[in-house]
């Protein structure tokens, strides 16, 4: 079945450490998305990759870094400067740039100790 | 996640009756609009979505209106299952960003059996 994979769905990390978030689609789609989701809040974006070797900052990227060194892949790295991590992060693709439906990962949760 | 909802407006309806979840957009200028579902713990799924040149569109059991003069958007859902218990939040397409969506933060729906 087609659709996007993220791992893992919990996460435990220590004050301190960075760690990474995976996300995997094989829907052939050109844009992936990476989303913060807090409690009360709307989803708040991070990064983006509209192609691959190409992405840029959301609104809240301080402290978050990606790469998107194939299509399928666009990873997210919780770094130690992220002053609250602790969230629900979410992956999305569409097809290209056009307005349209955002495919989302069945998410994952961090919570820093 | 299970946080999700936390603060966020909730509408409690009978299994069976309909359900209108109300969404307020900011910019007269967004020319997308989507609904999603989130089930706790999941990632969005795609309800129903609306361009800006219609006024209503529907699908299985669900309506979407958008009222361009007030910038009011509503999600109809009709004869309203116990499995319709969720958050549902609205998006709008923001054109002059690149055609970014900018969530809501949502509405908690619970079906009283």
């Amino acid at each position: 079945d087609g659709g996007i994979t993220q791992s893992p769905k919990y996460l435990f990390r220590k004050e301190g450490q960075n760690v990474t978030l995976s996300c995997e689609q094989n829907l052939n789609h050109d844009a992936m998305y990476w989303y913060r989701q807090d409690p009360g809040q709307g989803l708040r974006l991070i990064y983006y990759s509209q192609i691959v070797n190409d992405f840029q900052k959301g609104d809240i990227a301080e402290g978050y870094s990606v790469s998107r060194e194939k299509k399928e892949s666009f990873p997210l790295t919780v770094t130690s400067a992220q002053k609250n991590p602790t969230a629900f992060y979410l992956c999305a693709s569409t097809p290209g740039l056009a307005p349209g439906e955002l495919f989302f990962g069945e998410g994952s949760r961090l919570t820093v100790l | 996640g299970e946080s999700v909802g936390l603060h966020l407006p909730t509408l409690s309806v009978q299994e069976g009756d309909n359900s209108i979840i109300n969404c307020a957009y900011s910019n007269s200028a967004s020319d997308y609009f989507i609904w999603y579902k989130q089930e706790s713990g999941k990632g969005p799924q795609f309800i129903i979505d609306i361009r800006s040149n219609m006024d209503k569109r529907q699908g299985q059991r669900v309506t979407v209106l958008l009222n361009k003069t007030v910038k009011h958007l509503s999600l109809q859902i009709a004869a309203t299952q116990p499995g319709d218990s969720a958050v549902y939040f609205c998006a709008e397409n923001r054109a002059e960003y690149g055609n970014k969506l900018v969530f809501g933060a949502g509405t908690i729906l619970r079906v009283k059996s």
